[in-house]
């Protein structure tokens, strides 16, 4: 089946630790995105790749990295200098600008 | 200001009300227009795509863009309370600095109780 696929579902993080989010898709997309979900405060953009081995910031890129080294895969890192990466952290990815965007079931990151 | 504008609610109705969700942006550059649904805890999910200006409709779903008026709407038909969900409108630009990216808005809370 194509989709998205995110792991881990949950994430737990210590204190001045870093920590990698998968995110895979086979649909062929060229655009990928990364969004932080927090409480009342909806979508906000992280990272946005549109080809591989390209990325731009979001609103939001503070604390984060991102590569695109392939034209499947999407990895998010949350560094220590993110103060406050507690959140439910989405993946999608789109064919084109053009295109509708699919998402994956999120990675539930917790700071412990 | 918001490039995206959409009352977070939340909407509280009856089995079978027609729901209108409703969204505003301010940048005339956006041409494609997204709804999602996502239930608590889960990935949204896409239930329309619009094109620039018109209605599109998918079973109980109607979409609607009004491009001169900067406002999108989406209408669920005799809604029923698996429909409880929260409401994502979501928009894109044909052109600019910022193309291919989307934007969001905040989500609107629907419950439908029975």
């Amino acid at each position: 089946d194509g989709g998205i696929t995110q792991s881990p579902k949950y994430l737990f993080r210590k204190e001045g630790q870093n920590v990698t989010l998968s995110c895979e898709q086979n649909l062929n997309h060229d655009a990928m995105y990364w969004y932080r979900q927090d409480p009342g405060q909806g979508l906000r953009l992280i990272y946005y790749s549109q080809i591989v081995n390209d990325f731009q910031k979001g609103d939001i890129a503070e604390g984060y990295s991102v590569s695109r080294e392939k034209k499947e895969s999407f990895p998010l890192t949350v560094t220590s200098a993110q103060k406050n990466p507690t959140a439910f952290y989405l993946c999608a990815s789109r064919q084109g600008r053009n295109t509708e965007a699919f998402f994956g079931q999120g990675t539930r990151l917790t700071v412990v | 200001q918001k490039e995206v504008e959409q009352d977070p609610g939340p909407l509280s109705v009856p089995e079978g009300a027609i729901v209108s969700l409703n969204c505003t942006y301010s940048n005339s550059a956006f041409q494609y227009f997204m709804w999602y649904r996502q239930y608590s805890r889960k990935g949204p999910e896409l239930l329309m795509y619009t094109y620039s200006s018109g209605n599109k409709e998918d079973g109980r779903f109607t979409a609607q863009v009004d491009k001169s008026s900067k406002y999108i709407s989406l209408f669920i038909r005799d809604s029923q309370p698996s429909d409880s969900a929260t409401y994502l409108c979501a928009m894109s630009p044909d052109r600019g600095s910022t193309l291919g990216r989307l934007y969001f808005g905040r989500g609107t809370q629907l419950t439908v109780w029975p």
